[in-house]
């Protein structure tokens, strides 16, 4: 089974820091991965998705990279905000055509 | 309407009972999942339907049946549960099945087997 590593498990910071975590996953036989938000009693939300080595997606003040040939992803927060306080999931499918296999997530708190 | 709606939100139920949980979407999406979630573990994924037939079953007891009634529903039927079955079940829809696919959650369905 797909191994997604995620650290650290848990972080905490203050308002208007900015921070950043990993995702890992094995560089061989990469498809597809993907980063979700999981505020507490709310339903996982779809942040990005990415494929190509290097790529950089950004929406609002979080961003991500995707390192394929090293098997890691970054996910970054800029002037993080207590509304960004959620549990950071990432996931990637094990082969072509199945189902995502998920980290155990980052959850992040920020403090105002 | 990008929301996936799952009932109820809580459930507790003893060993011999048997329940049902319900999802449902109206997104038009053509892939629907149930996964189960253990606190401080991530997503174990379930069963996966596509065009509303069951296209993955990750080795789940039979004391879990889903059913897709259609394109819109996805239940998951409980007989017989055993206390370990304690979990969040967190329903997901996505376009259709592919990698690539972004996959919309529900809130989930807190469950406590007695």
């Amino acid at each position: 089974i797909l191994n997604v590593e995620q650290s650290p498990q848990s972080l905490h910071v203050q308002e208007g820091d900015s921070t950043n975590f990993t995702c890992s996953f094995p560089s061989s036989n990469f498809y597809a991965l993907h980063w979700y938000r999981w505020e507490t009693a709310k339903s996982p939300e779809a942040l990005f998705v990415m494929t190509l080595n290097g790529d950089e997606k950004k929406k609002g003040r979080i961003s991500a990279t995707l390192n394929t040939k090293e098997g890691y992803s970054y996910l970054y927060i800029k002037g993080s905000q207590p509304e960004d306080s959620a549990t950071y999931l990432c996931a990637s499918p094990e082969r072509a055509g199945t189902a995502l296999i998920f980290g155990k997530g980052t959850t992040l708190s920020v403090s105002s | 309407d990008t929301e996936v709606t799952q009932t109820p939100k809580h459930l507790v139920m003893g060993m011999t009972n048997k329940k049902s949980l319900k999802c449902e979407q109206h997104m038009g999406h053509r892939a629907m999942y149930w996964y189960k979630q253990k606190a401080k573990k991530p997503p174990e994924l379930m069963f996966v339907y596509s065009y509303e037939k069951l296209s993955i079953n990750e080795s789940v007891p039979s004391r879990f049946s889903p059913e897709c009634p259609n394109s819109s529903l996805l239940n998951l039927h409980l007989h017989a549960l055993q206390p370990e079955d304690s979990a969040l079940y967190l329903c997901a829809s996505s376009h259709d099945r592919g990698m690539l696919e972004t996959q919309y959650f529900g809130p989930g369905t807190r469950l406590l087997v007695l």
